[in-house]
């Protein structure tokens, strides 16, 4: 079974651009999480849907980041417009039962760099 | 204070020695506790979770909880330079969040 799709994997864009992030949940799971890991913070949640409803966006850095669940297989994080200070690995992971067992199942991130 | 603490590392073991990863936590309410593998570039993977005080084995890993003082462990026998990886500690406060520390480099030499 094909576990959580990422794309891009890569994505260099200029300050003030829009990006976008994507993902594809495994098939079945009702969480989805989306983090940001940098070498300063580490890895950090920035909102997670169940049931493609947002439960908890407090991690979300300011207006500039949405995200959005349309449908149990797809999500997206948008950044409008982009600073140097957003670069950093974007994971998606999804899961059974949410924090509850700590088992996240996470996508292979992608790498985003704003110049 | 930070809500999760590692120490960075890198840790350094010999192939075969018993390395020894170190955790400890803030919230006092936190219920459950789990170490991920982070390969360089590559993504968190689960490998083992504890709940309850004491010890728990899971082949060569062993994981110890000591809730009165706020502390988790990962112990790795018999270290391969396969393990070579940054593990994460991560604590659950409830349903509501998982919450990670930044993790300690674990570097195995043959």
């Amino acid at each position: 079974d094909a576990g959580v799709i990422q794309s891009p994997r890569h994505e260099v864009t200029e300050m003030g651009q829009e990006v976008t992030l994507r993902c594809k949940p495994i098939s079945g799971h009702d969480y989805l999480f989306w983090y940001r890991q940098t070498m300063m913070r580490g890895l950090e949640l920035l909102i997670y849907f169940n049931n493609n409803v947002p439960i908890d966006d407090s991690g979300m850095p300011e207006d500039r980041f949405s995200a959005k669940m349309p449908n149990a297989s797809f999500s997206t994080l948008k950044i409008q417009p982009s600073e140097p200070r957003d670069s950093a690995v974007y994971f998606c992971a999804s899961s059974l039962q949410g924090f509850n067992t700590g088992e996240l199942f996470f996508g292979e991130g992608s790498r985003l760099t704003v110049l | 204070q930070k809500e999760v603490e590692q120490n960075s590392g890198p840790l350094s073991v010999p192939e075969g020695a018993i390395a020894s990863l170190n955790c400890t936590y803030s919230d006092r309410v936190s219920q459950s506790f789990f170490w991920y593998r982070q390969y360089s570039g590559k993504s968190p993977e689960l490998i083992m979770s504890i709940y309850s005080n004491g010890d728990k084995e899971d082949g060569r890993f062993t994981a110890q909880l000591n809730k009165a003082s706020q502390y988790v462990s990962l112990l790795i026998r018999d270290s391969q330079p396969s393990d070579s990886a940054t593990y994460l500690c991560a604590v659950n406060r409830g349903y509501s969040t998982l919450t990670f520390g930044k993790g300690t480099m674990l570097l195995v030499s043959p």
